[in-house]
């Protein structure tokens, strides 16, 4: 199946730093890439959705200066936590879509913050 | 109430029983989709349904249309088939390929 990478897989950071996670899909070009959190022993919860070359769309409650998400190209997108804070530290998910149904998900950033 | 909804949330079973985990969901749909999360969190897409039934190796996935209803069967279960797995709908009404996820049952197996 497709697949798609996400770099790091773990950070540690200092509080007020700020973190860019990759998300890459290796072997196909992605139209539409989302970016979910997930605490533990919860479901995913959507972020926000960023097609290439556009603005993301972002879910109701998250901060758009906060959480800055790039998609520069259709293998490329990334999520950049800014001015992170103990609060931010989470699981963090990408997947890459190339069509309505289709949906790859990356292996996942473990973000804690101290 | 959670547009998609699985039970049971928590599955202990010994190794090689039949394992069935269902998900029923409140919106008209487009696609189903498995989902496996192990304890890394890397998440695997087992299945994507739209209808009928599939079946890869072990596992068994069906749904049922007319009854918003889905199921997941694990033959001859295995340790290593202790995860997370996590039915996620397409809903109609959604344009692009968002997703709609229900909240994920445990399943342990034990040996």
């Amino acid at each position: 199946g497709a697949v798609v990478s996400q770099h790091p897989s773990r950070v540690i950071c200092k509080s007020g730093t700020s973190v860019k996670i990759e998300c890459r899909s290796l072997d196909f070009q992605a139209t539409t890439m989302f970016w979910y959190r997930q605490f533990p022993k919860q479901s995913l919860m959507l972020m926000a959705t960023s097609n290439e070359g556009s603005k993301a769309t972002y879910e109701q409650g998250v901060e758009k200066d906060k959480f800055l998400i790039n998609h520069a190209s259709l293998t490329l997108s990334t999520l950049t936590v800014t001015s992170a804070h103990p609060e931010d530290s989470s699981f963090y998910i990408c997947s890459a879509s190339y069509g309505l149904n289709t949906q790859y998900f990356g292996p996942g950033t473990r973000l804690t913050v101290l | 109430k959670n547009e998609v909804e699985q039970s049971p949330q928590n599955l202990t079973a010994q190794e090689g029983e039949f394992i069935t985990i269902n998900c029923s969901y409140s919106v008209g749909i487009s696609a189903l989709h498995w989902l496996q999360q192990h304890p890394g969190g890397g998440i695997v897409s087992l299945f994507m349904l739209s209808s009928g039934k599939k079946k890869h190796g072990r596992l068994i996935a069906t749904i049922n249309i007319q009854e918003k209803h889905s199921s997941l069967h694990i033959t001859a279960s295995h340790p290593r088939d202790s995860a997370v797995y996590i039915c996620a709908v397409r809903s109609e009404e959604t344009s692009g390929s968002r997703l709609t996820f229900g909240e994920g049952t445990q399943l342990t197996v034990n040996p």
